[in-house]
């Protein structure tokens, strides 16, 4: 069982839609990642969030917009998407870098959420 | 910069024979490696790691993987594959110490199919 919680699993919007993905883990991690995986690809990073401030953001796009309302949530608001923004967006976890030797540096995925953009 | 590649699209090999799936590496630093496995439409599962000490790592499901530092690869082995190993699997990499980057960067994925 995942321990990194994402909602909805599957998402359908309209290019002028406003809508949010959302992700939640109760494991005490400060720090949560947005990736986004097309078919057959590896991840690829979009936002890290550390201690609940945006720490990198890779150049994405402003139509997609990470928000971070406290260190257990990280939302992903998407607004004016186009179709090549379909994907499976994953969410993850970790502890930070020095605490707790045995985790350090794994990161805890969620299930994703399955966008499709029409 | 830091990069991971994984030669092989795809592996095929037949259930119960040991299976390798390759990794190899580019940091500029000690790596943290990670092996990670994802099934169809759905999120990555973390197998295994390397951060410091013993070059070979147990993980999960009966998987390991040898870390060579002078080759920069971190293969993932199994003895003996079963069919519901037949996956979608990620190497991975991150700097140990980098605290201005906390990310892991993937390889490009191996397909494993196992043969009943």
């Amino acid at each position: 069982d995942t321990e990194v919680t994402q909602t909805p699993k599957h998402l359908v919007m309209g290019m002028t839609n406003k809508k949010s993905l959302k992700c939640e883990q109760h494991m005490g991690h400060r720090a949560m990642y947005w990736y986004k995986q097309k078919a057959k690809k590896p991840p690829e990073l979009m936002f890290v969030y550390s201690y609940e401030k945006l720490s990198i953001n890779e150049s994405v796009p402003s139509r997609f917009s990470p928000e971070c309302p406290n260190s257990s949530l990280l939302n992903l608001h998407l607004h004016a998407l186009q179709p090549e923004d379909s994907a499976l967006y994953l969410c993850a976890s970790s502890q930070e870098t020095g605490t707790s030797g045995g985790r350090v540096g794994e990161l805890f995925f969620g299930e994703g959420s399955r966008l499709t953009v029409l | 910069a830091q990069s991971v590649a994984q030669p092989e699209d795809q592996v095929n090999v037949a259930e119960g024979n040991p299976l390798t799936v390759k990794c190899t590496y580019s940091v500029s630093g000690n790596p943290y490696l990670f092996w990670y496995v994802q099934y169809p439409n759905r999120g990555l599962q973390f197998l295994l790691k390397y951060i410091t000490g013993d070059n070979l790592v147990k993980g999960s499901y009966g998987f390991e993987a040898e870390f060579n530092k002078s080759q920069t690869s971190f293969h993932l082995k199994k003895p003996s594959a079963l069919v519901s190993d037949s996956a979608l699997y990620f190497c991975a990499v991150r700097v140990a110490m980098d605290t201005g980057r906390r990310a892991l960067t993937f390889g490009s994925g191996t397909r494993l199919q196992v043969q009943p």
